[in-house]
């Protein structure tokens, strides 16, 4: 079956730190990858995405991503946390046809 | 300035009432979506519309209803028949252009809907 995991529900950084968050997907191809941020009460924003060729996608915000065919995985990272990007987290993925599946979140804290 | 705007930003129902959430989008964009959210659940797919006048169901699509009627619009209704319909709704739309780089989806602010 289809399905998109992110293993951390809250993670906790101090700022300056690095962050990684880490999605897994379950399935026989490869399929379309995003991440996306939300601020509380608010609508989702885009931060990147994976459809083919480089597997270390650039997105917005100073943050990157990193496809591992083997892993099944792309996690987000950025080198360096700021106190702005306290927020929730979300990886979805397009296997095929017209649905998107969106892991459950993982909630970002950054402490001063 | 483009994008999608979804009204009201807050929105409160007696049990028992049917309400429809807007959903609007310029980006002449033909898919757009509905997403419920509830903590610690991410986002489910309630229903999902590819172009005017079609729709499919979601996972969840029991106790709602949708209309494309058109191609800017897309309301999602949430009817009596909802068991637990306070939650956190949210719309997108889907560009798929003409290459897959291009193939993403754009959200709205959302809606919040408590039933008392």
């Amino acid at each position: 079956a289809q399905s998109v995991t992110q293993p951390d529900i809250h993670i906790t950084v101090s700022e300056g730190a690095s962050l990684e968050l880490r999605c897994n997907y379950s399935y026989g191809a490869t399929p379309y990858l995003f991440w996306y941020v939300q601020s509380p009460g608010q609508g989702l924003q885009l931060l990147l995405k994976y459809f083919s060729g480089d597997t270390l996608v650039q997105g917005i915000k100073g943050f990157e991503a990193e496809f591992k065919r083997s892993q099944s995985s792309f996690n987000l990272r950025k080198p360096s946390v700021h106190w702005s990007d306290a927020a929730e987290y979300f990886c979805a993925v397009l296997f095929t046809g017209n649905q998107f599946y969106f892991g459950t979140g993982t909630s970002l804290t950054v402490i001063p | 300035d483009g994008g999608i705007t979804q009204s009201p930003k807050y929105l409160f129902r007696k049990e028992g009432q049917n309400v429809t959430l807007s959903c609007e989008q310029n980006l002449n964009h033909d898919a757009m979506y509905w997403y419920r959210q509830d903590p610690g659940q991410g986002l489910r797919l309630i229903y999902y519309s590819q172009i005017v006048n079609d729709f499919q169901k979601g996972d969840i699509a029991e106790g709602y209803s949708v209309s494309r009627e058109k191609k800017e619009s897309f309301p999602l209704t949430v009817t009596s028949a909802q068991k637990n319909p306070t939650a956190f709704y949210l719309c997108a739309s889907r560009n798929r252009g003409t290459t897959t780089s291009t193939d993403t989806q754009y959200f709205g602010p959302g809606t919040r809907l408590t039933v008392l």
